[in-house]
């Protein structure tokens, strides 16, 4: 079946340094991803829209320079928390759809940040 | 805009019982898909069902069915003997559709409901 693969699933960076995610197609091309941000027991909230080629397009509220969004290929996107703060420790999970119509969702494993 | 609500933020079940899962959503769009993920401890998201908002039939996957009301846009998850690894955090989820029939890919989800499985 789909895989979609995340990397790493744990990172501990220091406050004001950089951290990125990689979120991988393994056996599909995923024209779009889709990338969440989930606080402990809550719910998971759509930080921004993936795609390949463009321009990421970010949900109201999230800060574009703060979240950078690269979709290079059809198989990768990665997730750079830029200046990170402890505030940015959360759980980080991508989400892909196989091709530009597909019904079916695939997430990754997901990545727990902490900003120490 | 959609809105997903699950008002229960935790509900309980003896081992081998049912259990029903509350979820209703709003929105304004006639086609969507309608989810319900199970995300154990280890925070993977497992596809649990799938609804297909046009399909008035009820989606079934073995011990877990749905009970689509479109009208009410309600979408309860029924778990039927229950077991212990089912204990997990379920989220229930929308997903709009194009005229065109595709997915906007994007999700919106419900607040959770943290099932626990007693034996």
């Amino acid at each position: 079946g789909a895989v979609v693969s995340q990397h790493p699933s744990r990172v501990i960076c220091k406050s004001g340094t950089s951290v990125k995610i990689e979120c991988r197609s393994l056996d599909f091309q995923a024209t779009t991803m889709f990338w969440y941000r989930q606080f402990p027991k809550q719910s998971l909230m759509l930080m921004a829209t993936s795609n390949e080629g463009s321009k990421a397009t970010y949900e109201q509220g999230v800060e574009k320079d703060k979240f950078l969004i690269n979709h290079a290929s059809l198989t990768l996107s990665t997730l750079t928390v830029t200046s990170a703060h402890p505030e940015d420790s959360s759980f980080y999970i991508c989400s892909a759809r196989r091709g530009s119509g597909g019904n079916t969702i695939y997430f990754g494993e997901g990545s727990w940040l902490t900003v120490v | 805009a959609q809105t997903v609500t699950q008002s229960q933020p935790e509900m309980s079940v003896q081992e081998a019982e049912t259990v029903t899962l509350s979820c209703t959503y709003d929105t304004s769009e006639n086609n969507y898909y309608l989810f319900w993920y199970k995300q154990p401890p280890s925070r993977q998201m497992i596809l649990v069902i799938r609804q297909e908002a046009y399909k008035q039939q009820n989606a079934t996957e073995n011990r877990f069915s749905v009970n689509f009301q479109k009208a009410a846009k309600s979408f309860s998850l029924k778990i039927s003997d229950s077991q212990l690894g089912d204990t997990a955090m379920y989220f229930c989820a929308f997903m709009g559709v194009n005229a065109g029939g595709t997915s906007y890919g994007k999700l919106t989800f419900g607040q959770g409901t943290i099932l626990t499985v007693h034996p």
